[in-house]
């Protein structure tokens, strides 16, 4: 059963737009959530983090938002750019005392359009 | 500084045979994690080392998957024999304390025939 869940295989937005990528997550015990980017034929690169400590981090045209009643969060790219094209997992994280294994989605494919 | 790297890129084996990937992780990374991504499907966690000491091993498949990381520097992931299901691709990512990020490398992509 998976707990960290991408229900939106792809998603495509106008370049300059905002592009909004969503996960749920439905274990209670993760504590830290990342993004993480992924072109073809390469590994996945950290984008961003939040903490459960926080609802918000930016980074940049990069902001998480976490929900923790909802166990949601969300990725906005404002403004979107034809190089944000790639796919985006969504993944969390057990408390850190414990193994920080990381627990991904399936991803979302996002394609900006110029 | 020099990122995670896999070897080899591709593996294309038959049913049976034995596969071993290898992992260099970032230097003075003491953490070293093995992902695999099936199908296209998420990508799953396999297994951390903690310098040369295996910290979790809990989503290893079967006992046909043995890792290494002798000396606490390079990982293999040795396949044996290898199935039809195994065929996927292979991540490997690496950190230098528990709680920092995770670097990955750029897989190994492996297909049993």
């Amino acid at each position: 059963d998976q707990q960290v869940k991408q229900n939106s295989p792809s998603l495509s937005v106008q370049e300059g737009r905002i592009s909004i990528l969503n996960c749920d997550y439905t274990n209670s015990m993760f504590d830290y959530f990342l993004w993480y980017k992924k072109y073809p034929a390469e590994g996945p690169t950290f984008l961003i983090s939040i903490s459960s400590i926080k609802d918000k981090n930016e980074d940049g045209r990069f902001t998480v938002f976490l929900n923790k009643s909802a166990k949601h969060l969300s990725l906005h790219i404002v403004p979107s750019q034809p190089g944000d094209s790639a796919v985006y997992f969504c993944a969390a994280s057990p408390p850190s005392g414990s193994a920080r294994q990381l627990t991904f989605g399936s991803g979302t494919q996002l394609t900006v359009l110029p | 500084e020099a990122g995670v790297t896999q070897f080899p890129s591709h593996s294309v084996i038959e049913k049976g045979q034995t596969v071993t990937l290898r992992c260099d992780p970032i230097s003075g990374h003491d953490n070293l994690y093995w992902y695999r991504r099936v199908m296209g499907k998420e990508i799953k966690f396999l297994l951390h080392f903690v310098k040369e000491s295996k910290q979790d091993e809990s989503g290893m498949p079967n006992n046909r998957f043995l890792a290494e990381r002798t000396g606490g520097t390079y990982s293999t992931l040795k396949v044996q024999p290898a199935e039809l299901e195994d065929s996927g691709v292979y991540f490997c990512a690496s950190s230098r304390r528990r709680q920092e990020t995770q670097y990955f490398g750029p897989g190994t992509r492996l297909l049993v025939l």
